[in-house]
């Protein structure tokens, strides 16, 4: 266990429905990463947070896709009219920047999402 | 932009032999970190090992070495000793060392088979 982790881990919904996912990442940990895996393929970078400050996003981010990190805590990930090409494996990390080795992305268990 | 390639997409290995997973890489830059992760079935990737491109001396951990020739963009994993729970997916990976590029491009991975 890294200390990472992921609600729900699994996720079920129709295509057109709404989802959200949520992140609680390393409590000392200011910087915190979405990327999203397809089967057979390694993650792809999302977004990342440092504190509340979202600070890149990826051209994978449509617009139906948005993430937060209020309070520069956890953070969640919300998809809007899910599309069958979302499903996927979608993972959280969180690092501490600067940190020299510190600053390594610790990932979570990943959500699941099956859009059917 | 930089990429990560991973050309074994499946390798096997007798127990307690040792294996070698190989990764090349492409970037412009001349600072940057590369990771070794392993992904277990259903379980949460975790850090194996991590390499500055600094630093001429390979990184090692216990079993786990790599090879880092920068000038051929090529960073190998060499496994010592394979136990059953080193059966995996291994995915190579590179990180920018500036600090505001600080998402993680990762290769397609190779999936490690350990035979009893």
């Amino acid at each position: 266990d890294t200390g990472v982790s992921q609600d729900p881990r699994h996720k079920i919904t129709k295509r057109g429905q709404n989802v959200t996912f949520r992140c609680d990442p390393i409590s000392e940990h200011n910087r915190l990463y979405w990327y999203r895996q397809t089967l057979g393929q390694g993650p792809e970078f999302l977004t990342y947070f440092q504190n509340e400050a979202q600070l890149e996003k990826s051209r994978l981010l449509s617009d139906r896709f948005s993430a937060e990190r209020p309070k520069g805590s956890f953070s969640t990930l919300e998809i809007q009219r899910t599309e069958q090409g979302d499903s996927a494996m979608y993972l959280c990390a969180s690092s501490l920047v600067p940190g020299g080795s510190t600053d390594t992305q610790y990932f979570g268990p990943g959500t699941r999402l099956t859009v059917l | 932009a930089q990429t990560v390639t991973q050309s074994q997409p499946e390798m096997s290995v007798q127990e307690a032999e040792t294996v070698t997973l190989s990764c090349t890489y492409d970037t412009s830059e001349s600072d940057y970190y590369l990771f070794w992760y392993k992904q277990p079935p259903s379980r949460q990737m975790i850090l194996v090992i991590r390499q500055e491109a600094y630093k001429q001396q390979n990184a090692t951990e216990n079993r786990f070495s790599v090879n880092f020739q920068k000038a051929a963009k090529s960073f190998s994993l060499k496994i010592s000793d394979s136990q059953l729970g080193d059966a995996a997916m291994y995915f190579c990976a590179y990180r920018s060392a500036r600090n505001r590029d600080d998402k993680i491009i990762f290769g397609k991975g190779t999936r490690l088979h350990i035979l009893p």
